[in-house]
Protein backbone atom coordinates (compact mmCIF):
# COMPACT_ATOMS: atom_id res chain seq x y z
CA UNK A 1 0.00 0.00 0.00
CA UNK A 2 1.41 3.29 -0.86
CA UNK A 3 1.62 5.59 1.81
CA UNK A 4 4.14 7.92 4.05
CA UNK A 5 6.18 6.35 6.68
CA UNK A 6 7.80 8.23 9.85
CA UNK A 7 9.93 6.43 12.11
CA UNK A 8 10.75 5.94 14.81
CA UNK A 9 6.89 6.77 16.65
CA UNK A 10 8.63 7.80 19.99
CA UNK A 11 12.02 9.44 20.16
CA UNK A 12 14.12 10.54 23.72
CA UNK A 13 17.51 12.53 23.34
CA UNK A 14 19.27 14.77 26.22
CA UNK A 15 19.59 18.08 25.68
CA UNK A 16 22.56 19.06 23.34
CA UNK A 17 22.30 16.40 21.17
CA UNK A 18 21.33 16.45 17.20
CA UNK A 19 18.55 14.13 16.57
CA UNK A 20 17.26 13.23 13.16
CA UNK A 21 13.42 12.53 12.18
CA UNK A 22 12.81 10.15 9.15
CA UNK A 23 10.24 10.46 6.26
CA UNK A 24 9.84 8.44 3.50
CA UNK A 25 7.00 8.12 0.66
CA UNK A 26 6.06 5.43 -1.87
CA UNK A 27 3.07 7.76 -3.23
CA UNK A 28 5.35 9.21 -6.37
CA UNK A 29 4.67 12.92 -4.86
CA UNK A 30 6.75 15.51 -5.44
CA UNK A 31 5.99 17.72 -2.63
CA UNK A 32 7.10 17.10 1.20
CA UNK A 33 6.36 19.29 4.36
CA UNK A 34 7.65 18.94 8.07
CA UNK A 35 4.90 20.19 10.36
CA UNK A 36 5.30 20.71 14.40
CA UNK A 37 2.58 20.46 16.52
CA UNK A 38 2.06 22.03 20.05
CA UNK A 39 -0.93 21.77 22.00
CA UNK A 40 -2.90 24.98 21.17
CA UNK A 41 -1.10 25.85 18.51
CA UNK A 42 -2.26 24.22 15.63
CA UNK A 43 0.43 22.95 12.62
CA UNK A 44 3.48 25.31 12.06
CA UNK A 45 5.67 24.77 9.16
CA UNK A 46 9.15 23.82 9.54
CA UNK A 47 10.43 23.41 5.99
CA UNK A 48 8.61 21.99 2.35
CA UNK A 49 10.55 20.88 -0.57
CA UNK A 50 9.01 21.08 -3.79
CA UNK A 51 11.81 18.92 -6.08
CA UNK A 52 14.63 16.95 -5.16
CA UNK A 53 18.02 18.64 -4.02
CA UNK A 54 15.65 22.06 -3.24
CA UNK A 55 13.99 23.28 -0.10
CA UNK A 56 12.12 25.90 1.35
CA UNK A 57 11.80 27.46 5.39
CA UNK A 58 8.71 27.37 6.72
CA UNK A 59 7.58 30.10 9.45
CA UNK A 60 9.69 28.05 12.06
CA UNK A 61 12.32 26.58 10.74
CA UNK A 62 15.10 28.15 12.77
CA UNK A 63 17.42 25.07 14.92
CA UNK A 64 16.22 22.91 12.10
CA UNK A 65 18.06 21.40 8.87
CA UNK A 66 16.62 19.15 6.11
CA UNK A 67 17.51 17.37 3.06
CA UNK A 68 16.17 15.83 -0.05
CA UNK A 69 18.54 13.48 -1.68
CA UNK A 70 15.81 11.33 -3.08
CA UNK A 71 12.19 12.25 -4.12
CA UNK A 72 11.24 9.13 -1.44
CA UNK A 73 12.94 11.06 1.45
CA UNK A 74 12.87 14.23 3.62
CA UNK A 75 15.07 13.83 6.68
CA UNK A 76 14.76 16.30 9.68
CA UNK A 77 17.77 16.79 11.62
CA UNK A 78 16.38 18.70 15.02
CA UNK A 79 19.84 20.40 16.13
CA UNK A 80 21.04 21.70 19.63
CA UNK A 81 20.24 25.48 18.56
CA UNK A 82 16.23 24.42 18.52
CA UNK A 83 15.26 26.04 22.12
CA UNK A 84 12.06 24.22 22.56
CA UNK A 85 12.35 20.91 20.03
CA UNK A 86 10.32 18.60 22.56
CA UNK A 87 6.95 18.35 20.46
CA UNK A 88 5.09 16.35 17.90
CA UNK A 89 6.22 16.33 14.00
CA UNK A 90 4.34 15.55 11.34
CA UNK A 91 5.53 14.57 8.02
CA UNK A 92 3.16 14.61 4.90
CA UNK A 93 3.54 14.78 1.04
CA UNK A 94 1.42 15.89 -2.43
CA UNK A 95 0.94 15.89 -5.91
CA UNK A 96 1.88 19.69 -6.99
CA UNK A 97 -1.08 21.84 -7.86
CA UNK A 98 -4.55 21.27 -6.36
CA UNK A 99 -4.15 18.06 -4.59
CA UNK A 100 -4.62 17.54 -0.19
CA UNK A 101 -1.82 16.75 1.90
CA UNK A 102 -1.05 13.51 2.79
CA UNK A 103 0.27 12.53 6.66
CA UNK A 104 2.33 10.22 8.20
CA UNK A 105 1.63 9.12 11.83
CA UNK A 106 4.07 11.39 13.20
CA UNK A 107 6.95 11.19 15.43
CA UNK A 108 6.60 12.51 19.34
CA UNK A 109 10.25 14.38 20.14
CA UNK A 110 11.25 14.27 24.20
CA UNK A 111 14.16 16.48 24.80
CA UNK A 112 15.44 16.63 28.38
CA UNK B 1 0.98 36.19 3.72
CA UNK B 2 -2.39 34.01 4.51
CA UNK B 3 -4.06 33.19 7.85
CA UNK B 4 -6.26 30.51 9.18
CA UNK B 5 -8.75 31.25 12.32
CA UNK B 6 -10.60 28.71 14.05
CA UNK B 7 -12.64 30.94 16.81
CA UNK B 8 -13.90 27.68 18.80
CA UNK B 9 -11.26 26.43 20.85
CA UNK B 10 -14.01 23.26 22.13
CA UNK B 11 -17.07 22.13 21.05
CA UNK B 12 -19.44 19.56 22.38
CA UNK B 13 -22.54 17.87 20.72
CA UNK B 14 -24.66 15.46 21.61
CA UNK B 15 -24.86 12.08 19.67
CA UNK B 16 -27.26 12.24 16.73
CA UNK B 17 -27.08 16.21 16.31
CA UNK B 18 -25.74 18.28 13.98
CA UNK B 19 -22.81 20.99 15.08
CA UNK B 20 -21.14 23.34 13.12
CA UNK B 21 -17.15 24.41 13.23
CA UNK B 22 -16.22 27.74 12.12
CA UNK B 23 -12.84 29.12 9.96
CA UNK B 24 -12.48 32.23 8.82
CA UNK B 25 -9.34 33.12 6.61
CA UNK B 26 -7.58 36.27 5.13
CA UNK B 27 -6.37 36.00 1.87
CA UNK B 28 -5.56 38.29 -1.51
CA UNK B 29 -5.90 35.54 -3.65
CA UNK B 30 -8.79 34.50 -5.96
CA UNK B 31 -8.05 30.96 -6.67
CA UNK B 32 -7.07 28.72 -3.81
CA UNK B 33 -8.15 25.51 -1.67
CA UNK B 34 -9.48 25.04 1.48
CA UNK B 35 -9.76 22.04 3.52
CA UNK B 36 -11.10 20.51 6.91
CA UNK B 37 -8.93 17.76 8.52
CA UNK B 38 -9.84 15.49 11.58
CA UNK B 39 -6.85 14.39 14.18
CA UNK B 40 -8.67 11.90 16.25
CA UNK B 41 -6.82 10.71 19.33
CA UNK B 42 -4.38 8.68 17.28
CA UNK B 43 -3.08 11.56 16.01
CA UNK B 44 -3.23 10.62 12.53
CA UNK B 45 -4.53 13.38 10.29
CA UNK B 46 -7.57 12.69 8.28
CA UNK B 47 -9.16 14.37 5.27
CA UNK B 48 -12.38 15.42 6.08
CA UNK B 49 -13.69 17.79 3.03
CA UNK B 50 -12.09 20.01 0.35
CA UNK B 51 -13.02 22.85 -1.25
CA UNK B 52 -12.18 24.66 -4.49
CA UNK B 53 -12.36 28.68 -4.09
CA UNK B 54 -13.49 28.83 -7.77
CA UNK B 55 -16.72 26.77 -7.42
CA UNK B 56 -19.34 28.28 -6.00
CA UNK B 57 -21.50 24.52 -5.39
CA UNK B 58 -20.83 23.51 -1.56
CA UNK B 59 -18.64 20.56 -0.90
CA UNK B 60 -20.38 17.60 0.57
CA UNK B 61 -19.28 14.03 1.92
CA UNK B 62 -21.87 11.70 3.76
CA UNK B 63 -22.59 13.65 6.67
CA UNK B 64 -19.92 16.30 6.43
CA UNK B 65 -20.59 19.52 4.65
CA UNK B 66 -18.97 23.17 4.15
CA UNK B 67 -20.64 25.92 3.82
CA UNK B 68 -18.24 28.50 1.38
CA UNK B 69 -18.82 32.19 1.45
CA UNK B 70 -16.04 33.55 -0.63
CA UNK B 71 -16.50 37.07 -0.14
CA UNK B 72 -16.66 36.81 3.69
CA UNK B 73 -14.14 34.56 4.04
CA UNK B 74 -15.87 31.59 5.65
CA UNK B 75 -15.78 28.03 5.51
CA UNK B 76 -17.53 26.39 8.16
CA UNK B 77 -17.67 22.74 8.51
CA UNK B 78 -20.65 20.87 9.90
CA UNK B 79 -21.49 17.68 10.77
CA UNK B 80 -24.97 16.03 10.60
CA UNK B 81 -26.16 12.90 12.75
CA UNK B 82 -22.83 13.16 14.99
CA UNK B 83 -21.21 9.95 16.15
CA UNK B 84 -19.19 8.78 18.34
CA UNK B 85 -16.20 8.04 16.25
CA UNK B 86 -16.62 12.40 15.03
CA UNK B 87 -14.96 13.27 18.21
CA UNK B 88 -11.71 14.59 16.96
CA UNK B 89 -9.30 18.11 16.70
CA UNK B 90 -10.42 19.43 13.78
CA UNK B 91 -8.34 21.90 11.35
CA UNK B 92 -9.55 23.83 8.66
CA UNK B 93 -5.93 24.99 6.81
CA UNK B 94 -5.85 26.95 3.01
CA UNK B 95 -3.76 25.95 0.30
CA UNK B 96 -2.16 28.61 -2.39
CA UNK B 97 -2.11 27.33 -5.92
CA UNK B 98 0.34 30.11 -6.76
CA UNK B 99 3.75 27.84 -8.39
CA UNK B 100 6.06 28.44 -4.86
CA UNK B 101 3.01 28.84 -2.54
CA UNK B 102 1.71 25.95 -2.45
CA UNK B 103 2.10 24.90 1.08
CA UNK B 104 -0.96 24.35 3.87
CA UNK B 105 -1.49 26.89 6.58
CA UNK B 106 -3.60 25.55 9.46
CA UNK B 107 -5.71 26.92 11.65
CA UNK B 108 -5.02 26.06 15.95
CA UNK B 109 -7.86 23.59 15.62
CA UNK B 110 -11.41 23.22 17.24
CA UNK B 111 -11.90 20.22 19.93
CA UNK B 112 -14.93 18.63 19.31
CA UNK B 113 -16.23 16.44 21.69
CA UNK B 114 -19.44 14.03 21.21
CA UNK B 115 -21.86 13.27 24.27
CA UNK B 116 -23.64 9.95 24.44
Amino acid sequence: DGGITQSPKYLFRKEGQNVTLSCEQNLNHDAMYWYRQDPGQGLRLIYYSQIVNDFQKGDIAEGYSVSREKKESFPLTVTSAQKNPTAFYLCASSLIGRSPLHFGNGTRLTVT
Amino acid sequence: AQTVTQSQPEMSVQEAETVTLSCTYDTSESDYYLFWYKQPPSRQMILVIRQEAYKQQNATENRFSVNFQKAAKSFSLKISDSQLGDAAMYFCAYRSVIGGSEKLVFGKGTKLTVNP
